[in-house]
């Protein structure tokens, strides 16, 4: 069965200093890999996307997600934080199936900006 | 363009009582819809999805239901809520074929007291 895993269920840092949430999958052949993100009392948001086009996926906000197959990572990195950025965020995988219909999600990573 | 809608936005129910959690979605046809709960300081759990009218997959056993009696609505429902159906109740629905992703309603807030 699919899954994944993100180390480190809080991160807190600066701001302007760079962003870094974890995230590992467990899958036999590569899945699709998403990054969403969750603000207070409201819904998730796509932050951004794998889809086997390219390893390096950019989203929204700055943020950049590198898929790793020798790793099954897929870290979601931004260069330089905000206090806009603080909120939950999670990962989620799903199946390179097309009959498949789940999507499975971490535990999520609470992010944290001290000014 | 799509939306989702999901409402009440918070709901206080007592023990005991019926829930029902509604859910549409409107500008796409025939998409998969399906609900997560997420408790205080935890991921979001799969509870139900549904990939046409009338089919039903559950994830998790539990004193929850899930029916879908059009293509672009979705209810949730219980007949007698336990304090453990706490939490945070999220639908969203994304499109057939590989590699979509979801897109998710406002989320309802419930708290059985």
């Amino acid at each position: 069965a699919q899954s994944v895993t993100q180390l480190g269920s809080h991160v807190s840092v600066s701001e302007g200093a760079l962003v870094l949430l974890r995230c590992n999958y467990s899958s036999s052949v590569p899945p699709y890999l998403f990054w969403y993100v969750q603000y207070p009392n409201q819904g998730l948001q796509l932050l951004l996307k794998y889809t086997s086009a390219a390893t390096l996926v950019k989203g929204i906000n700055g943020f950049e997600a590198e898929f790793k197959k020798s790793e099954t990572s897929f870290h979601l990195t931004k260069p330089s934080a905000h206090m806009s950025d603080a909120a939950e965020y999670f990962c989620a995988v799903s199946p390179p199936l097309s009959s498949a219909s789940k999507i499975i999600f971490g535990s999520g990573t609470r992010l944290s900006i001290r000014p | 363009s799509q939306t989702i809608h999901q409402w009440p936005a918070t709901l206080v129910q007592p023990v005991g009582s019926p829930l029902s959690l509604e859910c549409t979605v409107e500008g796409t046809s025939n998409p998969n819809l399906y609900w997560y709960r997420q408790a205080a300081g935890r991921g979001l759990q799969l509870l139900f999805y549904s990939v046409g009218i009338g089919q039903i997959s559950s994830e998790v056993p539990q004193n929850l239901s899930a029916s879908r009696p059009q293509d672009r609505q979705f209810i949730l429902s219980s007949k007698k809520l336990l304090l453990s159906d706490s939490g945070f109740y999220l639908c969203a629905w994304r499109a057939q074929g590989a590699g979509t992703e979801a897109f998710f309603g406002q989320g309802t807030r419930l708290t059985v007291v």
